[in-house]
């Protein structure tokens, strides 16, 4: 069981706007800064918002992140079939001084 | 470009002990902590824990303590993660991953994981 919890999946279709939650606690995503990857089948995972809403040269304003208290959220404008992967947010922990996970959400593109 | 390059595939039995290793290029391999993550088929990923390139310090997931040891070359600018004991719940990817510097117990309050290696298959079978 993961740390974070996110929605084992979402869906949309071209062109749509899908937004992706993220929930922890006070020591994990209420105190630091939360970060979101994506995953393609098959391939490591690259940074896609760092700093709870910082986008890394070359990702797409289509992406953005935001944190409100002990929740964030992924949002991804004009959906593409190419979007479709796996998200998962991560946190630092001050309770357990450890990298904590969400369990990934499957992204679809009908 | 900044890249971390990781060994390739391994297949153990119970008992056995596996060492991955990642090198780095791109950028100096001691200005950045290399942390490992890894990811078990359907599961969520797992933080295992970091280590300073330039001092030798480590720090470790207490699920792994005693189990696990991270170590670096710097003249090769490469780090390895050296885990013993290995069981069947061992089989997963193993990913390296480059961070900013962790401060005392503290990896944050804000930093984050970039680049990823591409990932070793660890797979534990009798």
């Amino acid at each position: 069981q993961s740390v974070l919890t996110q929605p084992p999946s979402a869906s949309g279709t071209p062109g749509q706007r899908v937004t992706i939650s993220c929930s922890g606690g006070t020591s994990n995503i209420g105190t630091n800064t939360v970060n979101w990857y994506q995953q393609l089948p098959g391939t490591a995972p690259k940074l896609l918002i760092h700093s709870d809403n910082q986008r890394p040269s070359g990702v797409p304003d289509r992406f953005s992140g935001s944190k409100s208290g002990t929740s964030a959220s992924l949002a991804i404008s004009g959906l593409q079939s190419e979007d479709e992967a796996n998200f998962f947010c991560a946190a630092w922990d001050d309770s357990v001084n450890a990298w904590v996970f969400g369990g990934g959400t499957k992204l679809t593109v009908l | 470009q900044v890249q971390l390059v990781q060994s390739g595939a391994e297949v153990k039995k119970p008992g056995a002990s596996v060492k991955v290793s990642c090198e780095a290029s791109g950028y100096t391999f001691t200005s950045y902590d290399i942390n490992w993550v890894r990811q078990a088929a359907g599961q969520g990923h797992e933080w295992m824990g970091w280590m300073n390139p330039s001092s030798g310090n480590t720090a470790y997931a207490q699920k792994f303590q005693g189990r696990v040891t991270m170590t670096r070359d710097t003249s090769r600018s490469t780090a390895y993660m050296e885990l013993r004991s290995l069981t069947s719940e061992d089989t997963a990817v193993y990913f390296c991953v480059r961070a900013d510097h962790c401060i005392g117990p503290s990896c944050s309050p804000d930093n984050w994981f970039d680049p990823w290696g591409q990932g070793t298959l660890v797979t534990v079978s009798s």
